[in-house]
């Protein structure tokens, strides 16, 4: 079965780090990007940013440049979202979910969300 | 940046109604779109994509259209399980923005 499984829920004060996972089976990791999603509670869905595992290739949403960081580790077909410092506004639902590397496809799977909570 | 506007941005409609949402990309994307379903409190799921192909196990009363800037999603026969928001999303090149979503339900 193919599936993107990810980390649990956190919660956070404003100014810590964070890392949360994205594992990818079932399918060959290479051949996906890996897409990140945000969803703020109540509101719509907002395209971060993507990797690809194969060579850590990274585009930003101009919204997301500077603020978290991706990174991939194929060794394992895990994906990584990471903050070093954060803010109550980065509270919200985080979604990965891939899209094929050369296809004309969109996202077609997608992890279970992580909550990610942000308060002092 | 290409700007994808969805219309209307909610909607109510009969059992059995045909529905139709419009996404509009402010410049010229081919057939590189997608729809996403994200009913309430659920993961978002594909429904069609390269604007017109219906993504595996998705009833055949959802359908997409359009290429260049006008897109469409309809349903044929609006169905209770059919209440979520609707999404579509550009991906011809980053960054790959979706429309501010549509939510459609039941008169």
């Amino acid at each position: 079965e193919v599936q993107l499984v990810q980390s649990g829920a956190e919660v956070k004060k404003p100014g810590e780090s964070l890392k949360i996972s994205c594992k990818g089976s079932g399918y060959n990791f290479m051949n996906y990007w890996i897409v990140w999603v945000r969803q703020m509670p109540g509101k719509g869905l907002e395209w971060m940013g993507i990797i690809y595992p194969g060579d850590s290739d990274t585009r930003y949403s101009p919204s997301f440049q500077g603020q978290v960081t991706f990174s991939a580790d194929k060794s394992t077909s895990t994906a990584y979202l990471q903050w070093s410092s954060l803010k109550a506004s980065d509270t919200a639902m985080y979604y990965c979910t891939r899209r094929h590397y050369y296809d004309n496809n969109g996202l077609d799977v997608w992890g279970q969300g992580t909550t990610v909570t942000v308060s002092s | 940046d290409i700007q994808m506007t969805q219309s209307p941005s909610s909607l109510s409609a009969s059992v059995g109604d045909r529905v139709t949402i419009t996404c509009r990309a402010s410049q010229g994307i081919r057939n590189y779109l997608a729809w996403y379903q994200q009913k309430p409190g659920k993961v978002p799921e594909l429904l069609i994509y390269a604007a017109s192909t219906l993504q595996s196990g998705v009833p055949s009363r959802f359908s997409g259209s359009g290429s260049g800037t006008d897109f469409t999603l309809t349903i044929s026969s609006l169905q209770p399980e059919d209440v979520a928001t609707y999404y579509c999303q550009k991906y011809n090149s980053a960054p790959w923005t979706f429309g501010q979503g549509t939510k459609v339900e039941i008169k």
